[in-house]
């Protein structure tokens, strides 16, 4: 069966350090790849995705970026962190069509100081 | 644009009670699938029903099933004999065929009380 990692589960930072979260996905192969934000009490903004490896599309400008250096390896990434970089960080996959269901990781809780 | 909206913030049943969670959304497209995700206070995002738009028959998963509305845009969310564990914040999105985009709604938070 299919699963999906994500680490760390809780990250506290300071404005301006860099930031690396990682989400690998066993179990399949050629996976869709998603990075979602979610404020508190609120739905979900989609960041990044990727189709395949190195393909990266952006949804939202801000000062994160995306890699999916492997076919299931996908990476949030940071060089200065901002205030407005708090929150809860959610990595997802798919297979097959954009309709197939997303199944999500645990989610990682960024706090910035 | 296309957009969700749940305009329920909050709601909370007895256990054993049936509930409906309300959800509208705003596409001038005509091929798209919805979907109803819950999370709970753990806070990982759990898929809970997935609806094709050019079906007519509402989809149902055990205690959990919809009724969907297309020309109302219109897609509620209804649990049976609802359980302590069924308290979480409900999600309601769509995305259309040829679109990576899952659009969210704001979530309800339903609360099932002993």
């Amino acid at each position: 069966s299919q699963t999906i990692h994500q680490w760390p589960a809780t990250l506290v930072q300071p404005v301006g350090s860099p930031l690396s979260l990682e989400c690998t996905v066993e179990g399949t192969s050629n996976p869709n790849l998603y990075w979602y934000r979610q404020a508190a009490g609120r739905g979900l903004q989609l960041l990044f995705y990727s189709v395949g490896i190195g393909q990266i599309s952006s949804e939202v400008p801000q000062n994160l970026s995306a890699s999916r250096p492997q076919d299931r390896q996908f990476i949030l990434s940071s060089k200065k962190l901002l205030l407005s970089d708090s929150g809860f960080y959610l990595c997802a996959w798919s297979v097959g069509t954009p309709n197939r269901p997303q199944h999500f990781g645990d989610g990682t809780r960024l706090s910035i100081l | 644009a296309q957009t969700v909206t749940q305009s329920q913030p909050e709601m909370s049943v007895q256990e054993a009670e049936t509930v409906t969670l309300s959800c509208t959304y705003d596409t001038s497209e005509n091929n798209y699938y919805l979907f109803w995700y819950k999370q709970p206070p753990s806070r990982q995002m759990i898929l809970v029903i997935r609806q094709e738009a050019y079906k007519q028959q509402n989809a149902t998963e055990n205690r959990f099933s919809v009724n969907f509305q297309k020309a109302a845009k219109s897609f509620s969310l209804k649990i049976s004999d609802s359980q302590l564990g069924d308290t979480a914040m409900y999600f309601c999105a769509f995305i259309l065929d040829s679109n990576y985009q899952l659009i969210w709604g704001a979530g309800t938070k339903l609360i099932i009380k002993p």
